[in-house]
């Protein structure tokens, strides 16, 4: 079975704070890799995704990957009452499969 | 507007009653997926589809059937067998091609409820 793991949290940050959010994957063939918002009582909205090694940078998003350490991150920078949600892990297998990871529970306190 | 859609929005099950979860897709995507959300857990896989009239279990198939007699439609029948429905069921397409950067975009997701 192939895993990917996050603390569930619930992690809270001050408002114009930098967010950091961690998930580890369990398979070293895994292809691609994904960060999904989601609200409660809503689906999950695409953030951004990376497969490359590095840095990923999308306005306040950033996305980091380690392929070597199987983890991979989401940064949040000037964080917003807004950005208060679950944020899910998703990892995609060279097959177009999905992984997902529980999700970490986001609160920004203004 | 391109997307998914799913229908109803909620739904009650009585008990033994079978009942289906419509999603609906315009985006020309090929591969499509059903998920079941249950409070404080991840996504789980119940069907996926990557391609017209072909469909395979994902990791929780039991008490749950689709079918995919078109491109743009995946239903899915949750039957009596299916003991403990209560939860939010998301679908999900995505384009067929195994490249890195193909991702899913999921609709707006079913509620069930068991009376």
């Amino acid at each position: 079975q192939k895993e990917v793991e996050q603390n569930s949290g619930p992690l809270s940050v001050p408002e114009g704070a930098i967010a950091s959010l961690n998930c580890t994957y369990s398979d070293r063939g895994s292809q691609s890799f994904f960060w999904y918002r989601q609200y409660s009582g809503k689906s999950p909205e695409l953030i951004m995704f990376i497969y490359s090694n590095g840095d990923k940078e999308d306005g306040r998003f950033t996305a980091q990957l380690n392929k070597a350490s199987q983890y991979v991150s989401l940064l949040i920078r000037d964080s917003q009452p807004s950005d208060s949600a679950t944020y899910l892990c998703a990892v995609k297998d060279t097959g177009n499969q999905f992984y997902f990871g529980t999700g970490t529970s986001l609160t920004v306190i203004p | 507007d391109g997307g998914i859609t799913q229908s109803p929005k909620y739904l009650f099950r009585k008990e033994g009653q079978n009942v289906t979860l419509s999603c609906e897709q315009n985006l020309n995507h090929d591969a499509m997926y059903w998920y079941r959300q249950d409070p404080g857990q991840g996504l789980r896989l119940i069907y996926y589809s990557q391609i017209v009239n072909d469909f395979q279990k994902g990791d929780i198939a039991e008490g749950y059937s689709v079918s995919r007699e078109k491109k743009e439609s995946f239903p899915l029948t949750v039957t009596s067998a299916q003991k403990n429905p209560t939860a939010f069921y998301l679908c999900a397409s995505s384009k067929r091609l195994r490249t890195a950067q193909e991702t899913q975009y999921f609709g707006p997701g079913t509620r069930l409820l068991v009376l």
